[in-house]
């Protein structure tokens, strides 16, 4: 399977735990996107990245939010200090930098968080 | 006033039918334009981009009105399978990257 991919899928944890996500883009693309999604709305974007350099961060992206993508190929997504306000799906997702600014993205299957 | 507006519906139609979606947006800069789909606990899936100058794939029609700062999806001779929430996608480069979706559109296709 050669498209974007999370891990974990699915994660429980305890309010004031940290969390860290996992995402591998599809293998050529250069941009890769964290998003949020709670349940009856659209994705919201939380930070993105061209190769290594995160180029953009959303104000959603609070201090206890990080994101890395130190080769420029997988990124992770850690979460500080969890708060059940985080409890949603964060989704992935990759795009090529050929073909124009920020054309089509592919998501991943995303990880459900759950805080408790 | 959200920076992406779609009516949340649902729609309920019945198979066969034609069903259109329209989409706001607010930014006039706003620089690339996309329906998503996305079914019941999974990941958004890419329908189509929106042109200025509209395109269509298969029963998939997608107009962009620069002007009144709106785009539309078309869908002809609805299967069960329509049965999805559409996403409306809206890229911009000004004041920093952002790509905003709209809340979705909920779609019910019934036999």
């Amino acid at each position: 399977d050669t498209g974007v991919s999370q891990d974990p899928r699915h994660k429980i944890t305890k309010r004031g735990q940290n969390v860290t996500f996992r995402c591998d883009p599809i293998s050529e693309h250069n941009r890769l996107y964290w998003y949020r999604q709670t349940l009856g709305q659209g994705p919201e974007f939380l930070t993105y990245f061209q190769n290594e350099a995160q180029l953009e961060k959303s104000r959603l992206l609070s201090d206890r939010f990080s994101a890395e993508r130190p080769k420029g190929s997988f990124s992770t997504l850690e979460i500080q200090r969890t708060e059940q306000g985080d409890s949603a799906m964060y989704l992935c997702a990759s795009s090529s930098l050929a073909g124009g600014p920020h054309n089509e993205q592919f998501f991943g299957p995303g990880t459900r968080l759950t805080v408790l | 006033r959200k920076e992406v507006e779609q009516d949340p519906g649902p729609f309920n139609v019945p198979e066969g039918a034609t069903v259109a979606f329209n989409c706001t947006y607010s930014n006039s800069a706003s620089q690339s334009f996309f329906w998503y789909r996305q079914d019941c606990r999974k990941e958004p899936k890419l329908l189509m981009s929106v042109y200025s100058s509209g395109n269509e794939d298969g029963r998939f029609t997608a107009q962009l009105n620069r002007a009144s700062q709106y785009i539309s999806l078309l869908i002809r001779d609805s299967k069960l399978s329509d049965s999805a929430t559409y996403l409306c996608v809206v890229t911009t480069n000004t004041g920093g990257f952002k790509t905003i979706f709209g809340a979705g559109t909920r779609l019910f296709v019934k036999a």
